[in-house]
C-alpha cells in the first residue's frame, strides 16, 4: 500500500524567504514521487517528479524537491517566495513500473505569501 | 502545448439524476483516469482506463458509477443516480505508455468539472 503525508495544513512565509513544505511517503514498491499545484479555482498543475536517477529534482516557477529514501521524505523548497506561489501543493506517490498507476494524493498545503 | 479539457465546467443537478461528465484527454495518450476532490478533503483516485477496458478502480466507484470512451477523443464519467455526496470536483488525466525507469507516467489532469447535487 501507499501513502502520502504532508506535515502542515496551512504554511505562511514572507515574500523573498524560503519555502519549505514536508512531505512523507510510504511505498512497498519503489515509488514515483509528484507535486502538483493548485491555484483557486484551477486544476492540478504538475511542479515536479521523481521518477529514477537523480534525487534532486528540479521543476517549474523554481521550486526543487530532493528524494531521501531513507528518510522516505520528499520536501518541496524554494529559496525565495514570490506572490504567485500562494496556491495549495500537493504531494502524490505512485507505483512507478506500471504505466496506469493511479496517483495517492496527501491532503494538501495551503501557502499563504505575506507581503 | 496539448491538454486536457473538461466540460462542463460546472454542472448543478438534482439528487437521483444521472449526469455526464465529459473529457478530452491529451490525443497521443492512451491511459485515462477519474479522480475527485470533494470540497476541502483531498484528491481521491476513481477510475484507470486502458484499452477499453478498466484497468484498477477504487472503492468509491461503486455501480452507480461508469465509464466510456465512446468515440476516438472524448472520455465519459457516468453517475448513475447522483447522491448529495457525490458533490465534488471531478478530475479527469491521462498519461501515455510508460516505460518502466523511464518516467513517462506522468498523469496531466484537466481542469475540472465541479459537480453540485441539490
Amino acid at each position: 500500500a501507499q501513502s502520502v503525508t504532508q506535515l502542515g495544513s496551512h504554511v505562511s512565509v514572507s515574500e523573498g524567504a524560503l519555502v519549505l513544505l514536508r512531505c512523507n511517503y510510504s511505498s512497498s514498491v519503489p515509488p514515483y514521487l509528484f507535486w502538483y499545484v493548485q491555484y483557486p479555482n484551477q486544476g492540478l498543475q504538475l511542479l515536479l517528479k521523481y521518477t529514477t536517477g537523480a534525487t534532486l529534482v528540479k521543476g517549474i516557477n523554481g521550486f526543487e524537491a530532493e528524494f531521501k529514501k531513507s528518510e522516505t521524505s520528499f520536501h518541496l523548497t524554494k529559496p525565495s517566495a514570490h506572490m504567485s506561489d500562494a496556491a495549495e501543493y500537493f504531494c502524490a506517490v505512485s507505483k512507478g513500473y506500471s504505466s496506469a498507476s493511479k496517483i495517492i494524493f496527501g491532503s494538501g498545503t495551503r501557502l499563504s505569501i505575506r507581503p | 502545448e496539448p491538454e486536457v479539457t473538461q466540460t462542463p465546467s460546472h454542472q448543478v443537478t438534482q439528487m437521483g439524476q444521472e449526469v455526464i461528465l465529459r473529457c478530452v484527454p491529451i490525443s497521443n495518450h492512451l491511459y485515462f483516469y477519474w479522480y475527485r476532490q470533494i470540497l476541502g478533503q483531498k484528491v481521491e483516485f476513481l477510475v484507470s482506463f486502458y484499452n477499453n477496458e478498466i484497468s484498477e478502480k477504487s472503492e468509491i466507484f461503486d455501480d452507480q458509477f461508469s465509464v466510456e470512451r465512446p468515440d476516438g477523443s472524448n472520455f465519459t464519467l457516468k453517475i448513475r443516480s447522483t447522491k448529495l455526496e457525490d458533490s465534488a470536483m471531478y478530475f479527469c488525466a491521462s498519461s501515455t505508455i510508460g516505460v518502466e525507469g523511464q518516467g513517462t507516467d506522468t498523469q496531466y489532469f484537466g481542469p475540472g468539472t465541479r459537480l453540485t447535487v441539490l
